[in-house]
């Protein structure tokens, strides 16, 4: 399977710990981007990396959130002293660089339930 | 800032009726519009895409041409089936800040047998 991949799929914490989630994207995309969706809504973007630079991140992203993708492949996202508020369906998608008219390719999400 | 909104669902329907959700964004320039579905339990497929001014995007008897007068990007269908049942995001992509993809709310289709 080529597409993107996150893991773990499904995450069930306590409030207060801490949560780390991992995405694999497709091996020749440059860029990597993280969302948010909750239910009933569209995903929100939260980050965006081209390689290993973290160039954007949302006002969604508090400082309890922090994001790395230290050799330009996989990326993390990890979650410091979740709150309910967290709970939320985490997207990873993907894209190749130098192409403008391609659409981003999304893996199956983690959902975090924050108990 | 960049946005899209589209009809708020659900939207219910009869099997083999037809189908329009609507969509209209605010972007700056000329982004990239899409379609993504959602089935039940499953991860953002994209469905279709259009990329400049007059296209028209189709798959699986789906369609939408992007409109740039009325900077819509309406979704179509002439004969929806059960199993089109799903919810469906609006979704456009900027030539610029790393082509980030910024979603509308999504509306949810039922398809009745």
């Amino acid at each position: 399977d080529t597409g993107v991949s996150q893991d773990p799929r499904h995450k069930i914490t306590k409030r207060g710990q801490n949560v780390t989630f991992r995405c694999d994207p497709i091996s020749e995309h440059n860029r990597l981007y993280w969302y948010r969706q909750t239910l009933g809504q569209g995903p929100e973007f939260l980050t965006y990396f081209q390689n290993e630079a973290q160039l954007e991140k949302s006002r969604l992203l508090s400082d309890r959130f922090s994001a790395e993708r230290p050799k330009g492949s996989f990326s993390t996202l990890e979650i410091q002293r979740t709150e309910q508020g967290d709970s939320a369906m985490y997207l990873c998608a993907s894209r190749p660089l130098g192409q403008m008219n391609t659409e981003a390719f999304f893996g199956q999400g983690t959902r975090l339930t924050v108990v | 800032g960049d946005s899209v909104t589209q009809m708020e669902g659900p939207v219910t329907l009869s099997e083999e009726a037809f189908l329009t959700i609507n969509c209209t964004y605010t972007a700056t320039g000329y982004p990239s519009l899409f379609w993504y579905v959602q089935y039940p339990g499953e991860g953002l497929q994209l469905l279709l895409k259009a990329t400049k001014a007059d296209d028209k995007g189709s798959n699986k008897g789906f369609e939408a041409t992007y409109r740039k007068e009325t900077t819509s990007f309406h979704l179509e269908k002439g004969s929806v089936q059960v199993s089109d049942s799903a919810v469906y995001f609006c979704a456009l992509s900027p030539y610029t800040g790393g082509f980030k993809t910024i979603f509308g709310a999504g509306t949810r289709l039922f398809v009745k047998a």
